[in-house]
């Protein structure tokens, strides 16, 4: 069982390059997340994915798209990555979709972006 | 809208010694309140959760959390700081009412002095 997954670690991107980072999780949750942590802002929602098929916009979703795959891949798209988007990018995972209440989300170890 | 703040962006404690971590939020229903915590170079993992049953929540490592609501107040506590401790810690707030996701207090990374 190794919870959240998430590939690469690691990457360095120049600007205006694309690029996809991956999330996978094998805890059969129904909800997916995408953040963001920028020093002294804690993290922030990119992106979120409350049941498989259907994606929601967060508070920072400006240059990024995403897909869910399917129940257990959830994926964030960078089209033209730009350097305010430099920051290590955290997916997670929850049991319940909208559900009445909130439950634990599961992180994964991150993804650290760097765009020259 | 809910938010949180997290006073002190850094706290500097001996090892033994209580360790305080405040957090204050903001929130327009009863709020759900977590603590995470990161160690360096890892995500984040749950030390605890506020899901309006007992007003003091025990989590994982010795830590705890008083909810009062008069205060709009979640502070972290233990009563002897470890080495192991060390590590950046985060309040979050979910109003519960149908958005899943959780709004991150700025974190308040805490120094554990032998």
């Amino acid at each position: 069982n190794a919870g959240v997954t998430q590939t690469p670690k690691f990457q360095v991107l120049k600007t205006g390059q694309s690029m996809t980072l991956q999330c996978a999780q094998d805890m059969n949750h129904n909800s997916m997340y995408w953040y963001r942590q920028d020093p002294g802002m804690g993290l922030r929602l990119i992106y979120y994915s409350a049941s498989e098929g259907t994606t929601d916009k967060g508070e920072v979703p400006n240059g990024y798209n995403v897909s869910r795959l399917n129940k257990r891949e959830f994926s964030l798209r960078l089209e033209s990555a730009a350097p305010s988007q430099t920051s290590v990018y955290f997916c997670a995972s929850s049991e319940r979709g909208l559900a009445e209440r909130p439950d634990t989300q599961y992180f994964g170890p991150g993804t650290r972006l760097t765009v020259l | 809208a809910q938010s949180v703040t997290q006073l002190g962006s850094h706290v500097s404690v001996s090892e033994g010694a209580l360790v305080l971590l405040r957090c204050n939020y903001s929130s327009s229903v009863p709020p759900y309140l977590f603590w995470y915590v990161q160690y360096p170079n890892q995500g984040l993992q749950l030390l605890l959760k506020y899901t309006s049953a007992a007003t003091l929540v025990k989590g994982i490592n010795g830590f705890e959390a008083e909810f009062k609501k008069s205060e709009t107040s979640f502070h972290l506590t233990k009563p002897s700081a470890h080495m192991s401790d060390a590590a950046e810690y985060f309040c979050a707030v979910s109003e519960g009412t149908g958005r899943r996701a959780l709004t991150f207090g700025s974190g308040t990374r805490l120094q554990v002095q032998p």
